[in-house]
């Protein structure tokens, strides 16, 4: 079985930009979490999404934003990028209510923004 | 709001010890926790998950214990060796939020 898969590997912007993140839950996974791991800060809660909605929203700025598409496969945009954007973006999926279900994470995305 | 602490922030040990990481969490009103386990730069590895319900879990070298009702975790590993050294993340799980992480542990195993 496959796992979390998420794309690119490496994103470089410049400030200003968008960058648009993307992830592939496992098969049967109808839940995507991103969470953001910046240097210092530990792992943050961005978004979740479950059977195409949002349902759940970390503290980040309207400019992180997102979609799950009818496979399940989901987008994180971050637009007017800023240097502290900068960090490790992290995908997870999981069968369903995320207190319930493990979550299983991706490879990650590395962001950096100069 | 919860908050999960994990302590040593570091910790450096010669091959062959056993150790003891350490995690606390502020509400106990919990369904699970996670240990996992990251490598540099890398995503996460899950190691072992417990319920609510659960005293404790083990899986090889590793055991994870859950004390619900004082907000602590730990998890052992025995014998440590080089290849596990990497930072171990405890996150706890609780209703329609999702998971809520420790700073982690980075662990260095001492050939």
């Amino acid at each position: 079985e496959a796992g979390v898969t998420q794309s690119p590997t490496h994103l470089i912007k410049t400030r200003g930009q968008q960058a648009t993140l993307r992830c592939s839950p496992i098969s049967g996974h109808t839940s995507v979490y991103w969470y953001q791991q910046a240097l210092g800060l530990g792992l943050q809660f961005l978004l979740w999404y479950d059977e195409g909605e949002e349902r759940n929203r970390g503290n980040f700025p309207p400019r992180f934003s997102g979609r799950q598409f009818p496979n399940y496969s989901s987008e994180l945009n971050v637009n007017a990028l800023e240097l502290e954007d900068s960090a490790l973006y992290l995908c997870a999926s999981s069968r369903g209510l995320a207190g319930v279900y493990e979550q299983y994470f991706g490879p990650g995305t590395r962001l950096t923004v100069t | 709001k919860q908050e999960v602490t994990q302590i040593p922030a570091a910790l450096s040990v010669p091959e062959g010890e056993n150790l003891v990481l350490n995690c606390s969490f502020t509400d106990s009103a919990i369904y699970n926790l996670q240990w996992f386990r990251q490598d540099p730069g890398k995503g996460l590895t899950s190691l072992l998950l417990i319920q609510s319900s659960q005293r404790e879990q083990t899986s090889g070298r590793l055991n994870a214990s859950l004390d619900k009702s004082s907000g602590r975790s730990t998890l052992y590993i025995a014998a440590s060796q080089p290849g596990d050294s990497a930072t171990y993340l405890c996150a706890v799980a609780q209703g329609n939020t999702p998971l809520v992480f420790g700073k982690g542990t980075r662990l260095s195993v001492i050939a």
